[in-house]
């Protein structure tokens, strides 16, 4: 069965530093698309960054990073330089070549950035 | 210009009640999607459509029912209002119905049943 884990239900970091976040997912299928989503306190869901099954380099976009390991079926989230702005929570989600574009989400990691 | 706009933005309703959520979207996506989001934050697909098809109905109680008049609309009627069913409704949209491309949240619905 497909499944995403994000096994960290809070974190905190200090600004200014380095944060990773982790996300494992479990799936036979060997087309997927890994996101990370990010959701402030206000509620909107904001997309991260993408990471397809097939791309050979981790995607980056600005601060954030995936660090993709197919092997192991993990794909965490680095932020870089962490800001004040960066505390809420995240979710890493999968969705599958077969199904209808149907995002499967973890349950979510609550970032704390402490000045 | 928003891209995906759900109304209302709040809704509180008492129990048995039947309550209705619109979305809206100008991106020109031919996928929309409920998710519904719990009280402990989990995020779960109730339904999707392609170019006003129905292709996910997930176990969703039939006291829901979604329409979609055209690709760009998709509502979402809730009949006989249960305190269960408190949560906040997200609609979305994307490309395409194949794996791999990202969602457009709407900024969701916060649904209280009292």
């Amino acid at each position: 069965a497909q499944k995403i884990t994000q096994t960290q239900p809070g974190m905190f970091v200090q600004e200014k530093e380095a944060v990773t976040l982790d996300c494992t997912y479990d799936t036979s299928d060997p087309s997927y698309g890994l996101f990370w989503y990010k959701q402030p306190s206000s509620g909107e869901m904001i997309f991260l960054i993408y990471q397809g099954s097939y791309d050979q380099q981790n995607a980056t976009e600005g601060r954030y990073s995936l660090n993709f390991q197919k092997a192991r079926k993990s794909a965490n989230l680095v932020i870089s330089a962490s800001q004040l702005g960066d505390s809420a929570m995240y979710f890493c989600a999968m969705s599958l070549s077969g199904g209808y574009n149907k995002l499967i989400f973890g349950a979510g990691t609550r970032l704390a950035v402490h000045p | 210009d928003t891209a995906v706009s759900q109304t209302p933005k709040y809704l509180v309703t008492q129990m048995g009640n039947d309550k209705s959520i619109k979305c809206e979207q100008n991106l020109g996506h031919d996928t929309m999607y409920w998710y519904k989001q719990d009280s402990k934050k989990f995020l779960k697909i109730m339904f999707s459509y392609n170019n006003k098809e129905l292709i996910i109905n997930e176990t969703v109680p039939n006291r829901f029912s979604p329409k979609s008049p055209d690709k760009a609309h998709l509502n979402l009627h809730i009949n006989s209002l249960e305190l269960g069913d408190s949560a906040v409704y997200f609609c979305a949209s994307s490309h395409s119905r194949v794996a791999n491309y990202g969602y457009t949240f709407g900024s969701g619905t916060r649904l209280t049943v009292v």
